[in-house]
């Protein structure tokens, strides 16, 4: 399973964008990214997940090099709500083993 | 259309006892999951059932056991508990060729004292 490394923590303001950058340098050719939010005492929630290029849905976009070593999760115009960990999954789609790294805490102020 | 229920919310036991905890996945989804996400950290995983079988396992000792039934819901068992088993204790289902996107319940929260 490819490991991943992301910032322990970043913080922002209402109505700016948040890039959160995912090292993944030895993910393989059939892994995919995905990304996961969670608030405090709940199960993570699915955001986005991509393969390469660009993903857009209604809440975040997903960039992804053509090398596929690194993504970037993208938020626009975040709110105080956006404040939670923010994991980056690297894996095989069809494969439910997901494994969690430490996450991003991001922190949006007022 | 329920999501993905878990009971107990939250529970006290003692050092040395067994808990059992339960999972009704997500509608249509046939596929569970088990996490242990301790304060601060990562969800780790813990194993997955699939066809009433352990598919995969992460890296827990044998006190960590499950089941999964016909009707595709869940058991986690932790016998012996220690404690550091004190965590709060995910259940994810999704379908078996699906689409990666894992659909977590609220989790159950255990105390070990």
């Amino acid at each position: 399973l490819a490991k991943t490394t992301q910032p322990i923590s970043m913080d922002s303001y209402e109505g700016q964008e948040v890039n959160i950058t995912c090292s993944h340098n030895n993910i393989a050719t059939n892994d995919y990214i995905t990304w996961y939010q969670q608030f405090p005492s709940q199960g993570p929630r699915f955001i986005i997940q991509g393969y390469k290029t660009k993903v857009t849905n209604e809440v975040a976009s997903l960039f992804i090099p053509a090398d596929r070593k690194s993504s970037t999760l993208s938020l626009p115009r975040v709110s105080l709500s956006d404040t939670a960990v923010y994991y980056c999954l690297v894996g095989v789609r069809n494969n439910n083993d997901m494994r969690f790294g430490a996450g991003t805490r991001l922190t949006v102020k007022p | 259309d329920a999501g993905v229920t878990q009971s107990p919310t939250h529970l006290i036991k003692t050092r040395g006892q067994q808990v059992t905890l339960r999972c009704s996945p997500k509608s249509g989804h046939d596929t569970v999951s088990w996490y242990q996400q301790a304060l601060g950290q990562g969800p780790q995983f813990i194993f997955q059932y699939y066809e009433e079988e352990e598919r995969q396992r992460g890296n827990f000792p044998d006190r960590f056991s499950g089941h999964q039934f016909p009707n595709y819901s869940s058991e986690l068992n932790v016998n012996a508990l220690l404690l550091g088993d004190s965590a709060l204790y995910l259940c994810a289902s999704s379908w078996g060729a699906n689409t990666g996107e894992l659909f977590f319940g609220e989790g159950s929260r255990l105390t070990v004292l």
